[in-house]
């Protein structure tokens, strides 16, 4: 069955790190990749959006590659703030063309002064 | 500033009350969706919609159910409550293709 794993250990990193967020898949063959972040409470915030012919994507101070080879994603945030701090979920097509994502459980970054 | 309303922010009520969950977007996006989400997991589709008349349930299954008779709501209901039914509902917006979801801030459901 299609599966999507995020690294439920939380992420603990000292402010101006960079911090490396995996998500891996297994049967998908994903168009393309999401990550959200999501405060405790609330709902997610879109931050990305990379497609399978993207290897990587970059906003801002967020980096997403995306290799279809490995199944995998890697989310970065370089020069992080304690404002970082929360739950990053990654997303994906659940059937083609239908736009169904279907999340991660989410990894906690947690960004320590 | 939101762009997607979700109304009761919080909800408290009995077993077996009939509820509606409101959900209103101003951005005329034709796909809308609803998503339950237990503290600490992952969020799960239950029922979406590609447009008006357009309703769909999603991969997990709910007792809820919802209606798209103008673009712009999205209302969930639940014709009676159980303690089961105890989550975080959420509601989101997005344009054809392939494009990020915008999400409301939730309703947070409790039946005692």
């Amino acid at each position: 069955s299609q599966k999507i794993e995020q690294n439920s250990e939380a992420l603990n990193i000292q402010e101006g790190k960079t911090a490396t967020l995996t998500c891996n898949y297994t049967n998908y063959s994903p168009a393309y990749l999401q990550w959200y972040r999501q405060d405790p409470g609330r709902g997610p915030v879109f931050l990305l959006l990379i497609r399978e012919n993207e290897k990587e994507k970059r906003k801002e101070r967020l980096k997403v590659t995306f290799d279809t080879t490995l199944k995998q994603s890697l989310f970065h945030i370089t020069a992080s703030q304690p404002a970082d701090s929360a739950t990053y979920l990654c997303a994906l097509e659940g059937s083609s063309n239908t736009g169904k994502l279907i999340f991660g459980q989410g990894t906690t970054l947690q960004v320590k002064p | 500033e939101a762009d997607i309303y979700q109304t009761p922010r919080y909800l408290v009520i009995g077993t077996g009350k009939k509820i509606t969950l409101e959900c209103s977007q101003t951005m005329g996006h034709d796909k809308m969706y609803w998503y339950q989400q237990d503290p600490g997991m992952e969020l799960h589709l239950i029922h979406y919609s590609y447009g008006v008349n357009s309703t769909e349930k999603g991969d997990l299954s709910s007792e809820s159910t919802v209606s798209r008779i103008r673009t712009e709501h999205f209302p969930l209901t639940l014709e009676s409550a159980r303690p089961s039914h105890t989550s975080q509902y959420l509601c989101a917006s997005s344009e054809q293709g392939a494009y990020g979801y915008t999400f409301g801030s939730g309703t947070r459901l409790t039946v005692v």
